[in-house]
């Protein structure tokens, strides 16, 4: 089974300020992990995605993300956050082995990024 | 525009009362979800299809039936409309493994 850990749920940044958004996993195989945002009253959107090629994994919107294997992290970051930026979070894993059942993603409890001017 | 279509948008249900929330994609993915989110609980899956005629419980499955007659369609049936399932529930579809694609979801209110 695999499972992802977002500590806390509220970050708050200025206006340029470097955003960095945690998350932890586990499982039991090597997994793909993915950063989603979703911003009010709308559905996720793909940030980014690591499936066991290059471990520092760029996306849209200037965020990327490094997979540290032996810190089990996929932690989210951007140099300098926009007023654009703020939404909610959510890392999410899956087992990047097998596809068919395996193919479903487990989420994390999502962190809100709150920009302030 | 291609991708995955929700219907409805919003809806009140009463108690014991039951709907279908609809759910299709034109991208010919395999792969389908439905998800429902409540606040701070992150997404929970309760049904998923790996292909037509394939479908399997999730994390929380009670009170929820599911079909997937073709590969476009998976609705998600509600019988018996409890509130413990206001949510906002989403639908997603992928070819594989990769990343998802979302619908915009239903809200449901169950009053």
């Amino acid at each position: 089974a695999q499972s992802v850990t977002q500590l806390g749920s509220h970050v708050s940044v200025s206006e340029g300020a470097l955003v960095l958004l945690r998350c932890n996993y586990s499982s039991s195989v090597p997994p793909y992990l993915f950063w989603y945002v979703q911003y009010p009253n709308q559905g996720l959107q793909l940030l980014l995605k690591y499936t066991s090629a290059a471990t520092l994994v760029k996306g849209i919107n200037g965020f990327e993300a490094e997979f540290k294997k032996s810190e089990t992290s996929f932690h989210l970051t951007k140099p300098s956050a926009h007023m654009s930026d703020a939404a909610e979070y959510f890392c999410a894993v899956t087992l990047g082995v097998i596809a068919g059942a395996n193919s479903k993603l487990t989420f994390g409890k999502g962190i809100t990024l709150s920009v302030r001017p | 525009n291609a991708g995955v279509t929700q219907t409805p948008k919003f809806r009140i249900l009463k108690i014991g009362q039951s709907m279908t929330l609809q759910c299709a994609q034109d991208m010919n993915h395999n792969y389908m979800y439905w998800y429902r989110q409540d606040p701070g609980m992150g997404l929970k899956l309760i049904y998923y299809s790996v292909g037509a005629g394939i479908t399997d419980k999730g994390e929380v499955p009670n009170g929820y039936n599911v079909s997937r007659s073709t590969t476009e369609d998976f609705p998600l049936r509600l019988e018996l409309a409890a509130p413990s399932q206001t949510s906002v529930y989403f639908c997603a579809s992928t070819p594989g493994v990769g990343g998802y694609t979302f619908g915009s979801g239903t809200r449901l209110t169950v009053v």
